[in-house]
């Protein structure tokens, strides 16, 4: 059974603290490794498709990794807007996707 | 285009109740799936459809019903409303769900079974 699991589960930052948020993942086949951003109320907005170890994407301040067991999402000089939930998801081989519980960020003025 | 849209946004049913939540989308996507969202516990899938004619089940199907007979819509049936299926739902589509394009996703429903 494919598992995705996601640390930390909340991350608080000054504006300009950059961290990292990990997705350690078990799957029987990567079709890909899915990133995306949802604001309270809403639904999931797509951020990366990664589909290879040592595949990156970058969007403004955000940067995501991948190897063979997982991925990063890397906030760099966060500000407020960027203050939400991240997901990530795994589809396998039965096209199925997979997502872990969330790291919700917050980051502060 | 609306994307992908869901209706109702907010429901409150008694226990033993059945309803239809409604997706919809303009996009001419063939995969159309739905989710259920618990807190702490990520996005999990209910069923999924690959073109209308066809759906299967998902992770957790048991209490829902579903059917795609056009391209764009893709009501989620419950059959018998109980307080274990008080969640926020969410309608997702994407082109053609082999593993390389992207999911879109609405805006959700807040449900809640007393």
């Amino acid at each position: 059974e494919d598992q995705v699991t996601q640390s930390p589960e909340a991350l608080r930052l000054q504006e300009g603290e950059s961290s990292s948020l990990n997705c350690s993942y078990t799957v029987s086949g990567l079709r890909g490794l899915f990133w995306y951003r949802q604001d309270p109320g809403k639904g999931p907005e797509f951020l990366f498709t990664l589909y290879s170890a040592g595949e990156e994407k970058e969007k403004e301040r955000l940067k995501a990794t991948l190897t063979k067991k997982e991925s990063f999402l890397h906030i760099t000089a966060p500000k407020p807007e960027d203050s939400a939930t991240y997901l990530c998801a795994v589809r396998s081989n039965d096209y199925k996707l997979s997502f872990g519980a969330g790291t919700t960020v917050t980051v502060r003025a | 285009n609306a994307g992908v849209t869901q209706t109702p946004k907010f429901q409150v049913l008694k226990t033993g109740q059945s309803m239809t939540l409604q997706c919809a989308q303009d996009m001419n996507h063939e995969y159309m799936s739905w989710y259920r969202q618990d807190p702490g516990m990520g996005l999990r899938l209910i069923h999924y459809s690959v073109g209308a004619g066809i759906t299967d089940q998902g992770e957790v199907p048991n209490g829902y019903n579903v059917s795609r007979s056009t391209t764009e819509d893709f009501p989620l049936r419950l059959l018998s409303a109980a307080p274990s299926q008080t969640s926020v739902y969410f309608c997702a589509s994407s082109y053609s769900g082999d593993g390389t394009d992207t999911q879109y996703f609405g805006p959700g429903t807040r449900l809640t079974v007393l």
